[in-house]
Parts: structure tokens; C-alpha cells; sequence
């Protein structure tokens, strides 16, 4: 059964560094999305991409964080300059249509 | 979207149905009900979703009542693994935003 992968599983950063979150979404999906979850809390929506643009971001989502699809198969999130408060879990998701969204197993991101 | 509500936790004993409500009473017509979740921090695992009709897949069945304003989630025969936090999420379409509560902590018991 096809799948999102995410790498890496775990990162840790030093605060003020940039990061790049890796993500291979399921491969005849056309939608594309970050999420993060703070530990202990609920899951949170950052960004939707389509067609090679943002189509909606939350709040959280701010000018540190930007997404990229380089390739056919790829799909990033970057984070400019880390602060402490960025350490979460970052999942991927994607979806075929604007419906089921499938997510991947995550990114624990520690910034020190 | 409409807002969920969910008890924070539940037992079942292993072998056993596990039924999970929601109420979702503010529910729109364009807006479906989607049922996930995670285990440990894992990522989200998608279960089912269903707009009017009940619904069954082989992981699970979604019971929406005729008011559409609750529905229930069947795990027919709980295991150990199903052990999880499960969300209850209603979303539109067209909404890129499944937006996540704080879901009920479901604890299957040997």
C-alpha cells in the first residue's frame, strides 16, 4: 500500500539554524500539507500546497517557514532560522483531492 | 467546520466492540465526518469518513445518526494495538484544514 515518507526521522538543530524537512508524498497525490504537533498537544495545520503554490496557511505559518516541491517527488519544508519553540512534530500529508488527506510518520525536530 | 466533541478517554476490554461518540451538532450539510488516529506520536492514521450514510471499512464502522448532529465510531474487535488517541474531525470538502481536537484516548485492556 503506498505510503508518505518522511525523513529525517529525528533532527536536532541549534537555535538560529535553518532545517529542511523532507517529505515523499503518495505518488499520484496533487495535494500536499505540514502539520506539527507540539509535544503534549493537539495537531496543528501549518500550509496546503497545489499546483506548485500555497493554497492556505495558518497563523503559525510565517515568514521562517516556506515549502518547495524541487521535484517530481519531493516535497520540503523549510524553517529559516530556528527558534526553541519549533521543536515539534512535523508530519506531511497528502491527498489525491481535497478530501482523505494520508499522513506521514513524522519528523521530531529538536532545537536547542 | 463544525466544532467535535469528545469524551478525553475511554476502556475497552481487548476482544471486545469499542464504540466512540462525537457530537457534532453544529454540523453543516457540505461537511463530512472523518475519524483518525495516532498512536504513541506517530503519524495520524486515516479510518473512515462518511457524509450522510454509515459507513464500513475493514479497520472500522461510522455510525451517523439521521440528524447528522452525532456519530459513533465501531472498532469491532479491540486489540492491544488499537490502543490510541482518536479524533473526530468535520470538515468541508474543499477545506485544505482537517482541523484536530484533543480526540479520546481509547485504552484497550487485556
Amino acid at each position: 500500500e503506498p505510503e508518505v515518507t518522511q525523513t529525517p526521522s529525528h533532527q536536532v538543530t541549534q537555535m538560529g539554524q535553518e532545517v529542511i524537512l523532507r517529505c515523499v508524498p503518495i505518488s499520484n497525490h496533487l495535494y500536499f500539507y505540514w502539520y506539527r504537533q507540539i509535544l503534549g498537544q493537539k495537531v496543528e495545520f501549518l500550509v496546503s500546497f497545489y499546483n506548485n503554490e500555497i493554497s492556505e496557511k495558518s497563523e503559525i505559518f510565517d515568514d521562517q517557514f516556506s515549502v518547495e516541491r524541487p521535484d517530481g517527488s519531493n516535497f520540503t519544508l523549510k524553517i529559516r532560522s530556528t527558534k526553541l519553540e519549533d521543536s515539534a512534530m512535523y508530519f506531511c500529508a497528502s491527498s489525491s483531492v481535497q478530501e482523505t488527506q494520508y499522513f506521514g510518520p513524522g519528523t521530531r525536530l529538536l532545537v536547542l | 467546520d463544525a466544532k467535535t466533541t469528545q469524551p478525553p478517554s475511554m476502556d475497552c476490554a481487548e476482544g471486545r466492540a469499542a464504540n466512540l461518540p462525537c457530537n457534532h451538532s453544529t454540523i453543516s450539510g457540505n461537511e463530512y465526518v472523518y475519524w483518525y488516529r495516532q498512536i504513541h506520536s506517530q503519524g495520524p492514521q486515516y479510518i473512515i469518513h462518511g457524509l450522510k450514510n454509515n459507513e464500513t471499512n475493514e479497520m472500522a464502522s461510522l455510525i451517523i445518526t439521521e440528524d447528522r448532529k452525532s456519530s459513533t465510531l465501531i472498532l469491532p474487535h479491540a486489540t492491544l494495538r488499537d490502543t490510541a488517541v482518536y479524533y473526530c474531525i468535520v470538515r468541508a470538502y474543499n477545506n485544505n484544514d482537517m482541523r484536530f481536537g484533543a480526540g479520546t484516548r481509547l485504552t484497550v485492556k487485556p
